[in-house]
């Protein structure tokens, strides 16, 4: 298995553009996750999902969206990229285990806005 | 809405000292999760505790949950430099919407 893979690892995006940072989990796990990391703030949820066809808003949701088509993938779109959302970005996804909904992470994409 | 304050920030400590991160909500918690990041790294799940007073132990890591259900703490005794990282609670009211807190960055000095 190889868990959660997001690409790209690494992009710069010019302030307007759009772009979708793409996750895939293989471990046919109902949940996933969008989360950004900035210095000093966290984790702060953005978009989440429990199954195929639902999504729901996290802390974060404005400047972003998602859809859910399968149950592997769990894309990201930034419509109108601002500085503002330089961040570093997690995917995650959640099984359960023992009745415990732990989270595998993916390894980040690290997103700047010129 | 749900939030879940983390303090320390920061924490310093000489290698064999002891090391203690707090998590405190506004909401009673369904649940409460913690996780340890490496520096340039991906947060890794360390353990979930559900029940009210509940304390869990994984070496020389201790979690407890507080009686109301609003707190939580993580405890490391003697630390060591492989307990460097940034340690984050993630708690739930209820639903699937884990909301993490702002993580405490642990630094150990050899």
């Amino acid at each position: 298995n190889a868990g959660v893979t997001q690409t790209p690892k690494f992009q710069v995006l010019k302030t307007g553009q759009s772009m979708t940072l793409q996750c895939a989990q293989d471990m046919n796990h109902e949940y996933m996750s969008w989360y950004r990391q900035d210095p000093g703030m966290g984790l702060r949820l953005i978009h989440y999902s429990v199954g195929a066809g639902i999504t729901d808003q996290g802390e974060v949701p404005n400047g972003y969206n998602v859809s859910r088509s399968t149950t592997e993938d769990f894309p990201l779109r930034l419509l109108s990229a601002a500085p503002s959302q330089t961040s570093v970005y997690f995917c995650a996804s959640r099984s359960r285990d023992r009745g415990q909904l732990v989270a595998f992470f993916g390894q980040g994409t690290r997103l700047t806005v010129v | 809405g749900q939030q879940v304050m983390q303090i320390p920030q920061y924490q310093h400590v000489q290698e064999g000292e002891d090391f203690t991160t707090y998590c405190n909500s506004s909401t009673t918690l369904s649940n409460i999760q913690w996780y340890k990041q490496r520096p340039g790294g991906h947060p890794v799940f360390l353990i979930q505790l559900v029940k009210s007073g509940e304390v869990k132990k994984q070496k020389r890591l201790t979690f407890q949950f507080g009686e109301a259900k609003k707190n939580s703490s993580l405890h490391i005794t003697a630390t060591q430099t492989t307990d460097v990282g940034t340690y984050f609670c993630a708690a739930t009211s209820g639903t699937y919407k884990y909301i993490f807190g702002t993580g405490t960055r642990l630094k150990v000095l050899a």
